[in-house]
């Protein structure tokens, strides 16, 4: 069964980049789906980021589209997350997901576990 | 962007009773016969669960007590009879704008 299991830094300074990993075990991310990051706000509103496809093409939230950047390193069944200029408004629990079918079907069936970054001087 | 609304923010029912949770759209989520609306369970320390799909279809291995009615705008989450695990927060999704698919603001469910 698929796996997913992010790792990264927990604590970010202001003004800096975020960068988080998603190693999917199961399944490569070459094969099909949509491999995608979703947020978690303190207070708990979730916001999906973006996503990176089986193919290598991307889609992102418009709000954070000057921000973003999702990435993927094919030989180790990772992708990544850069998150640029951040704010303590980026503290969040980070999770990486699939959707659940193809490249369409956009909503979430697997879900990493979550890693929480906090963003602080 | 499609804003959801769900309503209550928090409920208590008692165990073996009827809990009715809804999500409104600020706009359609209806498209090619579909309704691009669904449903998760989260615990604490714990990722969202998909529930529902597509408004009305089970996840497979989800009990049968949970599901999903609605269209349009004006979806509900029902889970009949409450158990006692159930105790959770219920988030909608809906991905009917693309590329913005976006989530609801929750709803806290307690066991009475």
């Amino acid at each position: 069964d698929v796996q997913l299991q992010e790792s990264g830094p927990g604590l970010v300074k202001p003004s800096q980049s975020l960068s988080l990993t998603c190693t999917v075990t199961g399944y490569s991310i070459t094969s099909d789906y949509a491999w995608n990051w979703i947020r978690q706000f303190p207070g708990n509103k979730l916001e999906w980021m973006g996503y990176i496809s089986y193919s290598g093409s991307t889609s992102y939230n418009p709000s954070l589209k000057s921000r973003i950047s999702i990435t993927r390193d094919t030989s180790k069944n990772q992708f990544f997350l850069q998150l640029n200029s951040v704010t303590t408004e980026d503290t969040a629990t980070y999770y990486c997901a699939r959707n659940y079918y193809g490249s369409s079907y956009m909503w979430f069936a697997y879900w990493g576990q979550g890693t929480l970054v906090t963003v602080s001087a | 962007n499609i804003v959801l609304t769900q309503s209550p923010a928090s409920l208590a029912v008692s165990l073996g009773q009827r809990a009715t949770i809804s999500c409104r759209a600020s706009e359609s989520v209806d498209s090619y016969g579909n309704s691009f609306m669904h449903w998760y369970q989260q615990k604490p320390g714990q990722p969202p669960k998909l529930l529902i799909y597509l408004a009305s279809n089970l996840e497979s291995g989800v009990p049968a007590r949970f599901s999903g009615s609605g269209s349009r705008t004006d979806f509900t989450l029902t889970i009949d009879p409450v158990e006692a695990d159930d105790a959770a927060t219920y988030y909608c999704q809906q991905n009917n704008e693309d590329p913005l698919y976006t989530f609801g603001g929750g709803t806290k469910l307690e066991i009475k």
